[in-house]
């Protein structure tokens, strides 16, 4: 079993819809959660990171928690164009010195006009 | 202003050649990164450095030699390339090691193609 799941897609979603990505992860140890943008060709850039369960919202992004099913979403509103990317979902587990963030693959999503 | 910057953007070469990747953070960051990006995306963490010092090493075979003259530089040597090595590799940064939130910061990547 992979340490971070993610469905690779693609996803495709109208404009203005709403974009729902998940992500379950295997240890239940993990503290800290993240949810990295990389348009093709560029580097990963952090979006939102979540360690408490429950909903985090950022503008048009929301983060939900649920640890005891071990799983991490985000949800991008009113979807544009540009957030058509692929989108990697990072786990932590600990804080110590050896702590060590797990990407998954990452979800592919397209906005289509 | 580059946050973090890695030269060469492109490295093409022969099998069997030896490279370096290097690697600079202008963020004052105590903790550098190396990760390796396949074809599939998938990105996986090979060697963390906190302060110079190797926190964490990966299973990554013993051709992958990194070395951080500082805490601001974090580079990465490659003996004996191979075809499997074609990857993009990011080095990366973040403020602390042992923290909740732990951003990460990316070079621009290094897209390496062994031939």
């Amino acid at each position: 079993q992979k340490e971070v799941e993610q469905n690779s897609g693609p996803l495709s979603v109208p404009e203005g819809a709403i974009a729902s990505l998940n992500c379950t992860y295997s240890d239940r140890g993990s503290q800290s959660f993240f949810w990295y943008r990389q348009y093709s060709g560029k580097s990963p850039e952090l979006i939102m990171f979540i360690y408490s369960n429950g909903d985090k919202e950022d503008g048009r992004f929301t983060a939900q928690l649920n640890k005891a099913s071990q799983y991490v979403s985000l949800l991008i509103r009113d979807s544009q164009p540009s957030d058509s990317a692929t989108y990697l979902c990072a786990v932590i587990s600990g804080y110590s010195s050896a702590s060590k963030i797990i990407f998954g693959s990452g979800t592919r999503l397209s906005i289509r006009p | 202003d580059t946050a973090v910057s890695q030269t060469p953007k492109y490295l093409v070469t022969q099998m069997g050649n030896d490279k370096s990747i290097k690697c600079e953070q202008n963020l004052g960051h105590d903790t550098m990164y190396w990760y390796k990006q396949d074809s599939k995306k998938f990105l996986k963490i090979m060697f963390s450095y906190n302060n110079k010092e190797l926190i964490i090493n990966e299973t990554v075979p013993n051709r992958f030699s990194p070395k951080s003259p500082d805490k601001a530089h974090l580079n990465l040597h490659i003996n004996s390339l191979e075809l499997g090595d074609s990857a993009v590799y990011f080095c990366a940064s973040s403020q602390r090691l042992a923290e909740p939130t732990n951003e990460q910061f990316f070079g621009p990547g290094t897209r390496l193609t062994v031939l």
